[in-house]
């Protein structure tokens, strides 16, 4: 089955540029997906087909797709989006949704 | 206002069985899939099943296949995960979540509910 590697942590001081990888064979032709979860709380969808953003996510979002690399990239990072991030696609082989590990994104 | 509400967790003992509910409103049901999307405490999230709007196509994780069984009552606005032969390693919260346009991301989450399987 298909497999999205990401790194398991991520540290930026606040302001700063946050970079979030996502591996996998291809991925460049994939859709790519992600979440946002916060401890306690249910994801939430920040980033869709590979960099669209959901009403409601602010623009420091963003996303890229090329390769066998997908990234999210967080600009102006703020203590607030301190969290565990996942990637996400679906696989139309074997049709099947697959998540990556999920990288924890400190704020220093 | 997309709402999603699990319930039916609990504590069961490895062997046994439970059905997860989740209760939708603010949207029209009938018209999008909906899939089930697992926890595990301190790990990643694993897609679980999802159902086609009308429930013509189910598909689930091989972790999952053969015992648990997703399925809709669009009249109920209401979707069932069927859990048999539960497993240590199936404890987690278990979220529903909307599959969206195109059926290839969760849009909308519920908040979750814990399935505990222990002895």
């Amino acid at each position: 089955s298909y497999v999205l590697t990401q790194p398991p942590s991520v540290s930026v001081a606040p302001g700063q540029t946050a970079r979030i990888t996502c591996g996998g064979n291809n991925i460049g032709s994939k859709s790519v997906h992600w979440y946002q979860q916060k401890p306690g709380q249910a994801p939430v969808l920040v980033v869709y087909d590979d960099s669209d953003r959901p009403s409601g996510i602010p623009e420091r979002f963003s996303g890229s797709n090329s390769g066998n690399t997908a990234t999210l990239t967080i600009s102006r990072v703020e203590a607030g989006d301190e969290a565990d991030y996942y990637c996400q696609v679906w696989d139309s082989s074997s049709e099947l949704w697959v998540f990556g590990g999920g990288t924890k994104l400190t704020v220093l | 206002q997309v709402q999603l509400v699990e319930s039916g967790g609990g504590v069961v003992q490895p062997g046994g069985s439970l059905r997860l509910s989740c209760a939708a409103s603010g949207f029209t049901f009938s018209s999008y899939g909906m899939h089930w999307v697992r926890q595990a405490p301190g790990k990643g999230l694993e897609w679980v099943a999802f159902i086609r709007y009308d429930g013509s196509n189910k598909y689930y994780a091989d972790s999952v296949k053969g015992r648990f069984t997703i399925s809709r009552d669009n009249s109920k606005n209401t979707l069932y995960l069927q859990m048999n032969s539960l497993r240590a390693e199936d404890t987690a919260v278990y979220y529903c979540a909307h599959g969206g346009v195109r059926e290839e991301y969760f849009d909308y989450w519920g908040q979750g509910t814990l399935v505990t399987v222990s002895s």
